[in-house]
């Protein structure tokens, strides 16, 4: 059974204090590492997916990176803006279009 | 470009009621889907369809039933809502096949007393 944890569950940072938010997953066979950002009564956006170990993606003040094991979703520099939850999700090979999602990080950016 | 639109946004129900959340999308995605998200338990798979006039279980279907007589639609029934149904819930879609990203709506906030 594909499994995903976020940790942790919830993160303080001033404003441009740097920091990375973690996802461990567990699949039998990874066809995609998605991760989204939430904001308070919206449904999840899209930000990046990424197929394989030691793949990188950027946007703006976020990276993400890969391993076997677990995905970093890393904020350099964040801003109030960033503050939002933010979900892991995995897609199995096997299932289709179905994701596994993450309890998610709830992220707050102090100014 | 509307992209996966849901109504009611909120919706209060008494037990036993019944209800229809509507889900449209207009990307012309054949992969549509429905999630519940509650506090700790992050988002938990409903019921999917690939395709009009195709539909399955997720990991948590009891309780609801969903039909796709369109592309385009999606809809989700509570038969007969119960308090642990209190949830909110959200429509997805995308592309099928491959690590296509799901496109999701703004969600419906029930609750049931």
């Amino acid at each position: 059974e594909d499994q995903v944890t976020q940790s942790p569950e919830a993160l303080r940072l001033q404003e441009g204090e740097s920091s990375s938010l973690n996802c461990s997953y567990t699949v039998s066979g990874l066809r995609g590492l998605f991760w989204y950002r939430q904001d308070p009564g919206k449904g999840p956006e899209f930000l990046f997916t990424l197929y394989s170990a030691g793949e990188e993606k950027e946007k703006e003040r976020l990276k993400a990176t890969l391993t076997k094991k677990e995905s970093f979703l890393h904020i350099t520099a964040p801003k109030p803006e960033d503050s939002a939850t933010y979900l892991c999700a995995v897609q199995d090979n096997n299932a289709g279009n179905m994701l596994t999602f993450g309890g998610g990080t709830r992220l707050m950016v102090k100014p | 470009n509307a992209g996966v639109t849901q109504t009611p946004k909120f919706q209060v129900l008494k037990t036993g009621q019944s209800m229809t959340l509507q889900c449209a999308q207009d990307m012309n995605h054949e992969y549509m889907s429905w999630y519940r998200q509650d506090p700790g338990m992050g988002l938990r798979l409903i019921h999917y369809s690939v395709g009009a006039g195709i539909t399955d279980q997720g990991e948590v279907p009891n309780g609801y039933n969903v039909s796709r007589s369109t592309t385009e639609d999606f809809p989700l029934r509570l038969l007969s809502a119960a308090p642990s149904q209190t949830s909110v819930y959200f429509c997805a879609s995308s592309l099928a096949g491959g690590a296509s990203p799901l496109h999701f709506g703004n969600g419906t906030r029930l609750t049931v007393t």
